[in-house]
């Protein structure tokens, strides 16, 4: 199992710029998560989804939007970035109850 | 405020103990969890309790859980340099079955010789 993948890696938007970043989870995760982490401000959940076709919001939705068309995909949209959104991305994935599994992320720089 | 509090910062000496503290503000919380994170990865589980046990070790690691003061702690025996990182306090309630966890900011550990 590949487990949780992040792609891209890394990358610089300019400010006004979109793109989209791919989360996939080869373990057949009924749940997905998107997160943004900024110093001294630990996870905060964007959007979230808990099935294929179903997402909702989570603490800090404004300015991005997600779709889960397939089960093991889930995506992070961003149609004009911002400086506000240089962070670093988390996908993470569960079965149900369990431990969440994170991706490594995406280091996402907006000029 | 924050549901998951934790302080920021926690610096031992090499070999010595290190205790990681975490207060939570929801009595509805069924788990707890404690995850790691190394310098430019993501987050991994270390352990979780569940919140109607007060104790779980493993190896070096040992979880107490005082849900009457809802505080959760974290004790790292024989503290290495390998377990520098960040660790953050996380809990779970199944709200309408979605399992949103909730984490705290996060508790840098640095281990020095």
């Amino acid at each position: 199992n590949a487990g949780v993948t992040q792609t891209p890696k890394f990358r610089v938007l300019k400010t006004g710029q979109s793109m989209t970043l791919l989360c996939a989870q080869d373990m057949n995760h009924e749940y997905m998560y998107w997160y943004r982490q900024d110093p001294g401000m630990g996870l905060r959940l964007i959007h979230y989804s808990v099935g294929e076709g179903t997402t909702a919001k989570g603490e800090v939705p404004d300015g991005y939007n997600v779709s889960r068309l397939k089960k093991q995909n889930f995506l992070l949209g961003l149609e004009s970035a911002a400086p506000s959104q240089t962070s670093v991305y988390f996908c993470a994935s569960r079965l149900g109850s369990g431990e969440q599994y994170f991706g490594p992320g995406t280091r996402l720089t907006v000029t | 405020g924050e549901d998951v509090e934790q302080s920021l910062f926690l610096s031992v000496r090499e070999g010595d103990s290190s205790v990681i503290n975490c207060t939570y503000t929801d009595s509805s919380s069924t788990y707890l969890y404690w995850y790691k994170q190394e310098p430019g990865a993501g987050l991994q589980l270390l352990t979780y309790i569940f919140s109607n046990m007060d104790m779980k070790q493993d190896q070096r690691l040992t979880v107490l859980l005082n849900k009457k003061d809802k505080h959760l702690s974290l004790r790292i025996a024989d503290t290495q340099t390998g377990d520098s990182a960040i660790y953050f306090c996380a809990e779970t309630q199944p709200s309408g079955g979605s399992y949103i966890p909730t984490f705290g900011r996060g508790t840098s550990l640095i281990v020095h010789p």
